[in-house]
């Protein structure tokens, strides 16, 4: 267990339709990024926080937002989905503090789109 | 251009045996990470190793190493005495320091399956 939290697990939904992804850090760390991993794209960055900020932009859609709130976990925000946009998501935390800073992932949430 | 090359798409390795999982990377960053994460069919991301672009070891945990090449900037993971459970997707990933954001660029992935 990396102490990263997700939910929901799994969401099933409908293209137009919006959603919402939610992540928990591990305790003590101030950095979500969040990471879609699809067949044809593979594990792409999308975005980070840090302690409530956006520090770093990636491969996200217009259509997509996230924030970090002031109890650091965080939410993606995914609207007039595709069915392009179905894949897995995944919310890694670090602490941005040291020059390790390794990133552990929570264990996802696979999002279909129909 | 590709950050993380990883130029096995597939691997099979017999149970008991070691293996080795290649990763070459390309940055102009003095200063990077690179990391190995495994990810079970149950769709976890799990790091298991790290290596520092100043370590002057190799890293290693457990029945992972990785072997370190920096002049050929290679990044090779490898894992001992295969067990059964060590059947999954295996990606290589780096962070480059001077972005500051710390984000990782994954590879491909390479897939082991360990045979009994």
């Amino acid at each position: 267990d990396s102490g990263v939290t997700q939910t929901p697990k799994h969401l099933i939904t409908a293209t137009g339709q919006r959603v919402t992804l939610r992540c928990s850090p591990r305790s003590g760390d101030l950095s979500v990024y969040w990471y879609q991993q699809s067949l044809d794209q593979g594990l792409q960055f999308l975005i980070q926080y840090y302690n409530g900020e956006e520090r770093a932009k990636g491969n996200i859609l217009e259509r997509f937002s996230a924030q970090q709130f002031p109890d650091l976990h965080s939410e993606l925000n995914l609207s007039s989905l595709e069915l392009g946009d179905s894949a897995l998501y995944f919310c890694a935390s670090g602490d941005s503090g040291s020059t390790t800073d390794t990133q552990y992932f929570g264990p996802g949430t696979r999002l279909t789109v129909l | 251009a590709q950050k993380i090359t990883q130029t096995q798409p597939g691997m099979f390795v017999q149970e008991k045996e070691a293996v080795t999982l290649d990763c070459t990377y390309d940055t102009s960053d003095p200063s990077y990470g690179l990391f190995w994460y495994k990810q079970p069919s149950s769709g976890e991301m799990i790091f298991l190793i790290y290596q520092g672009s100043y370590d002057q070891q190799n890293a290693t945990e457990g029945r992972y190493s990785l072997n370190f090449q920096k002049a050929r900037k290679s990044a090779n993971l490898v894992i001992s005495a295969s067990q059964l459970g060590d059947s999954a997707m295996y990606f290589c990933a780096m962070r480059e320091d001077m972005t500051n954001d710390y984000k990782l660029s994954f590879g491909a992935g390479t897939t082991v399956t360990v045979r009994a």
